[in-house]
């Protein structure tokens, strides 16, 4: 059961340069999160999508975009990447709006 | 505003201490759950446990425990008789009636055998 899969795993980008990151998850799951993790700022969501189709903001979303065509994929695009954009992103999955979070492994991005 | 608040950065135990993992929380609002999360050192985080404002109750799961206390705005994590397997950065987490979690910074917790 491979639960959520993040891709790439790891990635190094020069400055201006656009990437996306992609999630999958097998659980059927209605609700997907993109979360970026940076040291001594825990956890701070960047969007989130209650369904296919459909997308939020969260907490941080300025540089950041996503798409959510599959209800199995929820895709994070970075159009021009700053080093301020230099963290590990996570993203999780939930059944409706529990809170329980399925998490992926993250993929760690560096920005030079 | 809401604000998850968990003042211990890094925690370092010998194996076999009981350890507690303290975290506070901000809300106005009447209904709301707390989570705790680990962030083991692979990196994937694991959702330990949710609790919803109107359920005080202390729960106990083998060597863990967690303790709400909604006159302290408070849901403390103890890990009894820690093992080295328990060394992981643990969250705590907010969520109000709405779909989005709020997460602490986070405690590093370092069990040494």
């Amino acid at each position: 059961n491979a639960g959520v899969t993040q891709t790439p795993k790891f990635r190094v980008l020069k400055t201006g340069q656009s990437m996306t990151l992609l999630c999958a998850q097998d659980m059927n799951h209605e609700y997907m999160y993109w979360y970026r993790q940076d040291p001594g700022m825990g956890l701070r969501l960047i969007h989130y999508s209650v369904g296919e189709g459909t997308t939020a903001k969260g907490e941080v979303p300025d540089g950041y975009n996503v798409s959510r065509l599959k209800k199995q994929n929820f895709l994070l695009g970075l159009e021009s990447a700053a080093p301020s954009q230099t963290s590990v992103y996570f993203c999780a999955s939930s059944f409706l709006g529990t809170g329980e979070l399925f998490f992926g492994e993250g993929s760690r991005l560096t920005v030079l | 505003a809401q604000k998850v608040t968990q003042a211990q950065t890094e925690i370092s135990v010998v194996e076999k201490e009981d350890v507690t993992l303290d975290c506070v929380y901000e809300t106005r609002d009447t209904t709301y759950y707390l989570f705790w999360y680990k962030q083991p050192p692979s990196g994937e985080l694991v959702f330990l446990i949710r609790r919803n404002s109107f359920d005080e109750q202390n729960e106990i799961s083998g060597r863990y425990s967690w303790n709400f206390q909604k006159s302290t705005s408070s849901f403390n994590f103890t890990i009894t008789a820690s093992q080295v397997v328990d060394s992981a950065v643990y969250f705590c987490a907010l969520k109000l009636d709405t779909d989005k979690l709020i997460f602490g910074t986070g405690t590093r917790l370092q069990v040494f055998p």
